[in-house]
């Protein structure tokens, strides 16, 4: 256990509906990142904060994607009308200001069938 | 998209013997990191090293980076049945935006 904590971390879904995912990174960490991981595949990134402020958003993160962290503490990651290719582990890390070293919580598995 | 290629993809050794996995990739980088996940679970970081370290340890772990090849390789020693997980090298180019490998499946015989 890292101490970042991901909720729900199973999540079957029907195509169309909307989905939620929660990180709640280590308290003191400034820094927070998400990424997704398909079968067989090393993850990829998705989008940063630092604080409260989305620092940057990946290609991959469609209008249908959006990522929230008010007040610099837990994230949110909201897909929006789900689709088939959304199915993957969603993973969230954060770090501290003072390391580079990325501590991983355990994941949400999203299927949407 | 991934940042490079590892090697092997799958790796199958007896317990007691070394395992050793290779990275490659493609842009300039600040540090690279070598991480461990069991089967659908998180991540566990195992060991970071700086694009100005040639070589780095860790209990077990050694860890090789060479920027003019853009390569790196990390030596599991003695190697036992829990050491079993997918291993990733990732790349951090900026602000700690990882680019992942495709990892490589270890397997360890008891």
């Amino acid at each position: 256990d890292t101490g970042v904590s991901q909720n729900p971390r199973h999540k079957i879904t029907k195509r169309g509906q909307n989905v939620t995912f929660r990180c709640d990174p280590i308290s003191e960490h400034n820094r927070l990142y998400w990424y997704r991981q398909t079968l067989g595949q090393g993850p990829e990134f998705l989008t940063y904060f630092q604080n409260e402020a989305q620092l940057e958003k990946s290609r991959l993160l469609s209008d249908r994607f959006s990522a929230e962290r008010p007040k610099g503490s837990f994230s949110t990651l909201e897909i929006q009308r789900t689709e088939q290719g959304d199915s993957a582990m969603y993973l969230c890390a954060s770090r501290p200001e003072s390391t580079d070293t990325q501590y991983f919580g355990p994941g949400t598995r999203l299927t949407v069938l | 998209s991934q940042q490079g290629e590892e090697d092997p993809q799958a790796l199958s050794i007896q317990e007691g013997e070394n395992a050793t996995m290779n990275c490659s990739y493609k842009t300039s980088i600040n540090n690279l990191q070598w991480y461990r996940q069991n089967s659908g679970r998180g991540l566990v970081h195992l060991i970071l090293i700086r694009s100005n370290e040639r070589e780095k340890h860790s209990g077990r772990l050694r860890v090789t980076l060479d920027t003019s090849k853009k390569s790196s390789s990390l030596l599991i020693t003695a190697s036992r049945a829990a050491d079993t997980a997918s291993y990733f090298c990732a790349t951090d180019a900026s602000y700690g935006k990882l680019t992942f490998g495709q990892g490589t499946i270890l397997t360890v015989h008891p």
